[in-house]
């Protein structure tokens, strides 16, 4: 069955940088995108962006670019989102999550990774 | 850039009722892009809905997605105790990929 397992809770102090995983398994990872989305604590949704396994292609949203950069690992079946210059309003759970079909919503997510970023 | 609204912002109802959420884009889209998810707490959202009325895999009949141009609708016929949870409707494109997602609708107990 389709699985996307994400690193661990992670503690950062404002400035610094963190790097969160996604390892994906039960289907061919090259097939469809990831993207990565971000809930700050008692609030919505926010889409951050997405890469294409297949070729790793990005689209950012334009509230982090310059400070986010997603890669794959296709021999490890793993996606990265790596941000940088923490601020304290990056405090969120970060997920993955894989498209249904290009450009096409999320049918299958992770679990969360919670990124407290603190002084 | 589209903006997705969502009213109301919290549905009190009790089990066995009819739950309806509303979700107005800023201009008008695409039918086919137009999804909604639910997400309970501590956990990750699960997509519902997705080209505005197809549900997803595994999805029971009871929800139900409608609309076009900027109202869209879904539409839970009769509440079951784990459908009290947070829906949020999303509008999606594909060149490139890019998501955005409304504010949310809370159903909690009457």
């Amino acid at each position: 069955q389709v699985q996307l397992v994400q690193s661990g809770a992670e503690v950062k102090k404002p400035g610094a940088s963190v790097k969160v995983s996604c390892k994906a398994s039960g289907y061919s990872f090259s097939n469809y995108g990831i993207n990565w989305v971000r809930q700050a604590p008692g609030q919505g949704l926010e889409w951050l962006g997405w890469i294409s396994a297949y070729n790793g292609n990005t689209n950012y949203a334009q509230k982090l670019q310059g400070r986010v950069t997603f890669t794959t690992h296709t021999s490890t079946r793993t996606a990265y989102m790596e941000l940088r210059s923490l601020l304290s309003d990056d405090t969120a759970v970060y997920y993955c999550a894989r498209e249904l079909s290009y450009g096409d919503p999320f049918d299958f997510w992770g679990q969360g990774t919670l990124v407290t970023v603190s002084s | 850039e589209i903006v997705l609204t969502q009213s109301p912002g919290t549905l009190s109802l009790s089990p066995g009722e009819r739950a309806t959420f509303s979700c107005r884009a800023s201009q008008s889209v695409s039918s086919s892009s137009l999804a909604w998810y639910q997400q309970k707490p501590g956990q990750a959202p699960r997509l519902l809905i997705y080209g505005a009325s197809s549900r997803a895999t595994g999805i029971p009949d009871r929800f139900r997605g409608s609309g076009s141009g900027t109202d869209f609708t879904l539409t839970i016929s009769r509440l079951e105790p784990e459908d009290f949870a947070v829906y949020y409707c999303q509008h999606y494109g594909s060149s490139p990929p890019a998501f955005t997602f409304g504010p949310g609708t809370k159903v909690d107990f009457k």
